[in-house]
């Protein structure tokens, strides 16, 4: 069965104290794997897509990578403003139009 | 731009009762998704439309209707309400071309749904 878990599930750091937050999925054939950032009581908001392994994408303080199995949101000296929720979404190449979430990391990033 | 808005932003509905959840998006994109999001699970597609006239089940669909008569308009029908249905829906677009383009999904800013 096609999947995508993330962790940890909740990341509480120091602002300026970088980590990394990860996405491992099951996929027969990986068409897209997205990363999102989503605000409470607001709808996610696109970061990143990557296509194959070995792929990275970077967006000031974020950095993603993609593996075979897995994908890393690097987030380097965070500040209190990355405080989300980070989700991973996966397209497979026989899910047509269906994108299958992970259930997200709650990131907390204190000053 | 507005990009996707939904409205209402808010519905407590009682058991049997039926609604619409309205979604509009003004950049022209070819396609539009509606989601649910339960606390702890991922985003669950429940229909999603390809162009006017054609849509398609995603992995929920029970329970709710579809229809997409414009470009810009994606309506969700909740027909006999039931607590199940309780979550937060998002609308989302995006523009993908027949040569297979996968270009960012665009969320709205959801609506919270009550079923009591």
């Amino acid at each position: 069965e096609d999947q995508v878990t993330q962790s940890p599930e909740a990341l509480r750091l120091q602002e300026g104290e970088s980590s990394s937050l990860n996405c491992s999925y099951t996929v027969s054939g990986l068409r897209g794997l997205f990363w999102y950032r989503q605000d409470p009581g607001k709808g996610p908001e696109f970061l990143f897509t990557l296509y194959s392994a070995g792929e990275e994408k970077e967006k000031e303080r974020l950095k993603a990578t993609l593996t075979k199995k897995e994908s890393f949101l690097h987030i380097t000296a965070p500040k209190p403003e990355d405080s989300a929720t980070y989700l991973c979404a996966v397209q497979a190449n026989n899910y047509g139009q269906n994108f299958v979430f992970g259930p997200g990391t709650r990131l907390s990033v204190l000053p | 731009n507005a990009g996707v808005t939904q409205t209402p932003k808010f519905r407590i509905l009682k058991i049997g009762q039926s609604m619409t959840l309205q979604c509009t998006q003004d950049m022209n994109h070819n396609y539009m998704y509606w989601y649910r999001q339960d606390p702890g699970m991922g985003l669950k597609l429940i229909y999603y439309s390809v162009g006017a006239g054609i849509t398609d089940k995603g992995e929920v669909p029970n329970g709710y209707n579809v229809s997409r008569s414009t470009t810009e308009d994606f309506p969700l029908r909740l027909e006999l309400a039931a607590p199940s249905q309780t979550s937060v829906y998002f609308c989302a677009s995006s523009y993908s071309t027949w040569t297979g383009g996968y270009n960012e999904q665009f969320f709205g800013p959801g609506t919270r749904l009550t079923v009591l």
